[in-house]
């Protein structure tokens, strides 16, 4: 069975940093690109971030572009984003998932809030 | 960038009913690299269809996707009281990688 479990999240101040994991179970990691995506509170779902499945392309949506760094260790299948300079607009719920959305985890919230 | 609008934002039936939703492009989608998404309150998304019309693994086939370029629908034949919630389309083949649509609202009549 597919899993992706996602840790990090929790409340920040304003320009301040996380970093978030994804740890992935039940495929093989190495072979599938991975995505974040976000969903602030009542809102859409926003694409955040791409990596390939050797990290060879990475991509960001603008408005997170200089701020976030998308990473990954296929040896921990384990896929992370980096948050720096975070905003009030960057709250939300963070998923990490499976190549386009073959699957996704269950979410972790971040908040960031004075 | 692909822009996706999806019609309409709420649609209110009543079980048994079918449904239909609309999802435009505002550039053609690349070979049809369009999938739809189910979310309810409080879960993650869950796939449903890809390649537009393919369904993923134990979607019931009462869902079926369709259409080409820059116009896609989902219908839902028969509404079972589990498919109220919230449905996204979503392009996965042009820069930026990932583009979503706002969603569109099923609720009950």
């Amino acid at each position: 069975e597919v899993q992706l479990v996602e840790s990090g999240g929790g409340l920040v101040k304003p320009g301040g940093s996380l970093r978030l994991s994804c740890a992935a179970s039940g495929f093989t990691f190495s072979s599938y690109s991975m995505n974040w995506v976000r969903q602030a509170p009542g809102k859409g779902l926003e694409w955040v971030s791409s990596i390939s499945s050797s990290s060879s392309y990475i991509y960001y949506a603008d408005s997170v572009k200089g701020r976030f760094t998308i990473s990954r260790d296929n040896a921990k299948n384990s896929l992370y984003l980096q948050m720096n300079s975070l905003r009030a607009e960057d709250t939300a719920v963070y998923y990490c998932a499976r190549d386009m959305g073959l699957n996704w985890g269950q979410g972790t919230l971040v908040t960031v809030s004075s | 960038e692909i822009v996706l609008t999806q019609s309409p934002g709420t649609l209110s039936l009543s079980p048994g009913e079918r449904a239909t939703l609309s999802c435009r492009a505002s550039q053609s989608v690349s070979s049809s690299y369009l999938a739809w998404y189910q979310q309810k309150p409080g879960q993650a998304p869950r796939l449903l269809i890809y390649g537009a019309s393919s369904r993923a693994t134990g979607i019931p086939d009462r869902f079926s996707g369709s259409g080409s370029g820059t116009d896609f629908t989902l219908t839902i034949s028969r509404l079972e009281p589990e498919d109220f919630a919230v449905y996204y389309c979503q392009q996965y083949g042009s820069s930026p990688r990932i583009t979503f649509g706002q969603g569109t609202r099923l609720e009950i009549k």
